[in-house]
């Protein structure tokens, strides 16, 4: 398919466990963005690539929280020592150009991850 | 401060009748841009539709129109002629164009939609 992926879809962590999510961006997009969305909430901005530099991670609720992007395509967001407050789905999104430019461009999302921290 | 605000956690509305959903947003910024964002139960973000801060006209994307009352700060969506596959959550974001956190979505609490037959 010619859209963003992301695996799993669902997770079950113990807590204390690390868990590592996967995003496959639509090919050839240079900007990929990273959220948590808690239940019965919007998503919340966690952390923002262009290519393979972390531009921004001022969303990071931790530093048990760590993400990658190392050859500009595929994301890994890692998680270290979950905790239960961690459940939640994570979704990442792609776009075809830079954060910085105003346009209408749209930022294409995957389905998520739901992570559930027991 | 909430930047977004959606003061309507849920709504219902009657197949092939129009619905508003509510949309405030509270930013400094001269440059900026409202989104709306379909959220179905299998939980992918679909994008609905875009309005600039600067453009003149309101946006429409076939039966998805948002109403800008700039001086309001309100973008609200219109939806036409609902259909039993409008049904979901919608959300409304906003993407700010200065500071730090430029380009990054905010987005509101979400409401949910309810289309009956």
């Amino acid at each position: 398919g010619a859209g963003v992926s992301q695996s799993p879809r669902y997770k079950v962590a113990k807590r204390g466990q690390d868990v590592a999510l996967r995003c496959d961006p639509i090919s050839g997009h240079v900007s990929l963005f990273w959220y948590q969305q808690a239940l019965g909430q919007g998503p919340e901005f966690l952390t923002y690539f262009q290519n393979e530099a972390q531009l921004d991670k001022s969303g990071l609720p931790s530093d048990r929280f760590f993400a990658e992007r190392p050859e500009g395509s595929v994301s890994t967001l890692k998680i270290q020592r979950t905790q239960q407050e961690d459940s939640a789905v994570y979704l990442c999104a792609s776009s075809l150009r830079g954060r910085g430019l105003l346009s209408s461009y749209e930022q294409y999302f995957g389905p998520g991850t739901r992570l559930t921290v027991t | 401060a909430q930047k977004i605000t959606q003061t309507q956690p849920g709504m219902f509305v009657q197949e092939k009748e129009a619905v508003t959903l509510d949309c405030t947003y509270d930013t400094s910024d001269q440059s900026y841009g409202l989104f709306w964002y379909k959220q179905p139960s299998s939980g992918e973000m679909i994008f609905l539709i875009y309005q600039g801060s600067y453009d003149e006209q309101n946006a429409t994307e076939g039966r998805y129109s948002l109403n800008f009352q700039k001086a309001r700060k309100s973008a609200n969506l219109v939806i036409s002629a609902s259909q039993l596959g409008d049904s979901a959550m919608y959300f409304c974001a906003m993407r700010e164009g200065s500071g730090g956190s430029q380009g990054n979505l905010i987005f509101g609490k979400g409401t949910k939609l309810s289309v009956k037959p």
